[in-house]
């Protein structure tokens, strides 16, 4: 079993939709949690933090199930632009951080 | 625009050689992280170096290895190049502050260069 797990879509969504990304995790050790983007070709950029209590940032919500070892990102009023892989990164130990494999997004007009 | 910058961008290898990927780590930044992504995968940990020594290894064989240099720029260095290593390798450099109690480190954003990658025909 994968130490990070996500659907690797891809997720194809019409401008201005609501999609959702759900991605779990398999060491209950884990400290902290973050959604990463990768543009094709590019290198991952951190899109936000995930904290216990939910965080929002925009049109992103990212929120945190310990007890489920579960982590959502969901994105609203979807743009052209969102258009990308979304990576969920555990780190699992002080120095490491562990990405999931990413969810493909595709928002057409 | 992170400040990461990695060379070389683009390399071509055969089998059995060796190859250097250079990274400069983010002004005032004290760690490098070294990821190996193959197409379609994420990023997979290969390691950490902090304060020119390795603190932390991914489930990577002997033939890779690294340095990081004084001024915390840093190298991986693959041995005897194998077809699957073909992917892009990614450098991360972060500030990552020792806690005090615990001795463990905190680890803080990483900030990725653009990726080497490499090609083994």
């Amino acid at each position: 079993r994968k130490e990070v797990e996500q659907d690797p879509g891809p997720f194809n969504v019409p401008e201005g939709a609501t999609v959702a990304f759900n991605c779990t995790y398999s060491n209950s050790a884990s400290q902290s949690f973050f959604w990463y983007r990768q543009d094709c070709r590019k290198e991952p950029k951190l899109l936000m933090s995930v904290y216990s209590s939910g965080n929002e940032d925009g049109r992103f919500t990212a929120q945190l199930n310990r007890a489920s070892q579960y982590i959502s990102l969901l994105i609203r009023d979807s743009k052209l632009s969102d258009s990308a892989t979304y990576l969920c990164v555990v780190n699992s130990r002080g120095n490491k951080l562990v990405f999931g494999a990413g969810t493909i997004l595709r928002v057409k007009s | 625009e992170t400040g990461v910058t990695q060379s070389p961008t683009h390399l071509i290898k055969t089998r059995g050689q060796q190859v250097t990927l250079r990274c400069s780590s983010q002004s005032g930044h004290n760690t490098v992280s070294w990821y190996q992504q193959a197409l379609g995968q994420g990023p997979q940990f290969i390691f950490q170096y902090y304060r020119e020594e390795e603190n932390g290894r991914g489930n990577f064989p002997p033939r890779f290895s690294g340095l990081q240099f004084p001024n915390y720029s840093s190298e991986l260095n693959v041995n005897a190049l194998e077809l699957d290593d073909s992917a892009l390798y990614l450098c991360a450099s972060s500030l990552v502050r020792p806690a005090r109690r615990s001795g463990t480190f905190s680890a803080g954003e990483l900030f990725f260069g653009e990726g080497s990658r490499l090609t083994v025909l």
